[in-house]
C-alpha cells in the first residue's frame, strides 16, 4: 500500500525567506502523480503545485518549487519569498496512475510566517 | 464561475444518529471525491462518484453510503453515527477521473458526533 510521510509536523519561516517542507512516499508502482495543498484556517484545500512521475523536470509555479527525487521517493517543496499568506497547513499527497479519484495524503505541516 | 460548496458548515449529532452531508460541484464536473480528515490529520479517501456511480472506494464500512445526483451534485450518508466519525468532510469535484484532472476542494462540513 502507498503510504505518505511528513516528518515536520510545525516550521515556521521568517516573512521573504526562504522554507523547505519535506515529503517522503512509499510506493512499488513507477507511474504516479504527487501534490502539494495548502488548507489555510478557512479550511479550504487548494492545489499547490504537482509533479508526474515521469517527468524528470521539478515542477515550478511562481515562488512554489519542488525537489522530485524518484529513486530517493522525496517530494519536498520550496517557498521563496515567503509571505504572510503563505501561512497554513501543507499536505502532500500521491495519487497512482489510473486512479483518478484517490488521493492518500500525509499528515500535513504546519508552517507559520512571521512578520 | 462558481466553484465547490458544501452545506451544512458545522453539524452536531449524537451516536447512533444518522447524518447526511452535501456536495455541489464546480461547474462543469462531473465527478465528486469525498474524504474525511479527522483532527490533526491529512483526509482520508471515502469513495468518489463519476456519472452517478460510485468509482472507487476506500478503507471505510458499509454505514458511509453516497449518491450523486443527475446534476452531479453529491450527499454522503452516515449511518449508526459513531464517537469516531467526528471530523471534518471534505467534497473535491473534478472534471473526470483522468490523471489530468485535478481535484477542486470544498470548504468542508464539521461534523460533531457527541
Amino acid at each position: 500500500a502507498q503510504t505518505v510521510t511528513q516528518s515536520q509536523p510545525e516550521m515556521s519561516v521568517q516573512e521573504a525567506e526562504t522554507v523547505t517542507l519535506s515529503c517522503t512516499y512509499d510506493t512499488s508502482e513507477s507511474n504516479y502523480y504527487l501534490f502539494w495543498y495548502k488548507q489555510p484556517p478557512s479550511r479550504q484545500m487548494i492545489l499547490v503545485i504537482r509533479q508526474e512521475a515521469y517527468k524528470q523536470q521539478n515542477a515550478t509555479e511562481n515562488r512554489f518549487s519542488v525537489n522530485f527525487q524518484k529513486a530517493a521517493k522525496s517530494f519536498s517543496l520550496k517557498i521563496s519569498d515567503s509571505q504572510l499568506g503563505d501561512t497554513a497547513m501543507y499536505f502532500c499527497a500521491f495519487r497512482h496512475y489510473n486512479q483518478g479519484g484517490k488521493l492518500i495524503f500525509g499528515q500535513g505541516t504546519e508552517l507559520s510566517v512571521k512578520p | 464561475e462558481t466553484g465547490v460548496t458544501q452545506s451544512p458548515t458545522h453539524l452536531i449529532k449524537t451516536r447512533g444518529q444518522q447524518v447526511t452531508l452535501r456536495c455541489s460541484s464546480q461547474s462543469g464536473h462531473n465527478t465528486v471525491s469525498w474524504y474525511q480528515q479527522a483532527l490533526g490529520q491529512g483526509p482520508q479517501f471515502i469513495f468518489q462518484y463519476y456519472r452517478e456511480e460510485e468509482n472507487g472506494r476506500g478503507n471505510f464500512p458499509p454505514r458511509f453510503s453516497g449518491l450523486q445526483f443527475p446534476n452531479y451534485s453529491s450527499e454522503l450518508n452516515v449511518n449508526a453515527l459513531e464517537l469516531d466519525d467526528s471530523a471534518l468532510y471534505l467534497c473535491a469535484s473534478s472534471l473526470g477521473t483522468g490523471d489530468t484532472d485535478t481535484q477542486y476542494f470544498g470548504p468542508g462540513t464539521r461534523l460533531t458526533v457527541l
